[in-house]
């Protein structure tokens, strides 16, 4: 059975700091991997998608790597701001084995906090 | 940009009582799915639906748990007789039918509280 495991489970930095978000899976059979931003009591933000033949994604100032045969990927987010402070989800999405179909399986996610 | 959408934002009810969660998916999306997220605890997958009905669900989506896609544009999430361990974040999520590596969009959640 899959299981996506993020460390830290809580993160403080001062603002301007580069940081690693970090997420592990057990089993390498996966579709792709979503990072998500979730702010208090709100939605799922997608971030990036990595597909499983992809190393790497990048928007502004987040990268995420994937290592899909070690079961890790990692949300590198530069010059950290007050504004990035939320929770980040790490989601694989595996396949259904009865049909077409895949589903996520979520982390409990890495709580940031920017400190101005 | 297109977003999916959910109502209510957040919904009160007595224990025993049918709840309808609504969802209104992005507009040229085919595969549609509801998750729930209990307080502090991991997001979960209750059921993905394709093509007018369910292709997969989870232990948690028992016989007290149904989905319908009454229209062209709703996708609901109904819990015929709610318990007070419902109370959760409902996520509606929607992708595209183009590959099976697709990416989920969520909407912001509705959250249930179960008294």
């Amino acid at each position: 059975k899959q299981e996506v495991t993020q460390i830290p489970a809580a993160l403080s930095v001062p603002e301007g700091e580069n940081l690693v978000l970090n997420c592990s899976f057990t089993d390498s059979a996966i579709y792709n991997l979503q990072w998500f931003r979730q702010d208090p009591g709100k939605g799922l933000t997608s971030l990036l998608l990595i597909q499983s033949s992809q190393r790497e994604q990048t928007s502004g100032r987040l990268n995420a790597s994937l290592d899909k045969s070690s079961g890790r990927s990692t949300l590198y987010i530069a010059a950290s701001q007050p504004g990035d402070s939320a929770t980040y989800l790490c989601a694989v999405r595996i396949p259904n084995y009865g049909g077409s179909q895949g589903n996520l399986i979520f982390g409990k996610g890495t709580k940031l906090s920017v400190k101005p | 940009e297109p977003e999916v959408t959910q109502t209510p934002s957040h919904q009160v009810t007595q224990m025993g009582q049918e709840v309808i969660l609504r969802c209104v998916p992005i507009s040229n999306h085919l595969y549609f799915y509801w998750y729930r997220q209990i307080l502090g605890q991991k997001v979960e997958f209750l059921v993905s639906f394709y093509n007018n009905e369910i292709s997969e669900k989870s232990e948690i989506f028992d016989d007290q748990f149904s989905v319908e896609r009454p229209d062209g544009s709703n996708f609901t999430l109904k819990i015929r007789s709610t318990k007070l361990e419902d109370s959760a974040m409902y996520f509606c999520a929607s992708r595209t039918g183009i590959s099976n590596t697709g990416e989920l969009f969520f909407g912001e959640g509705s959250r249930l509280t179960v008294l």
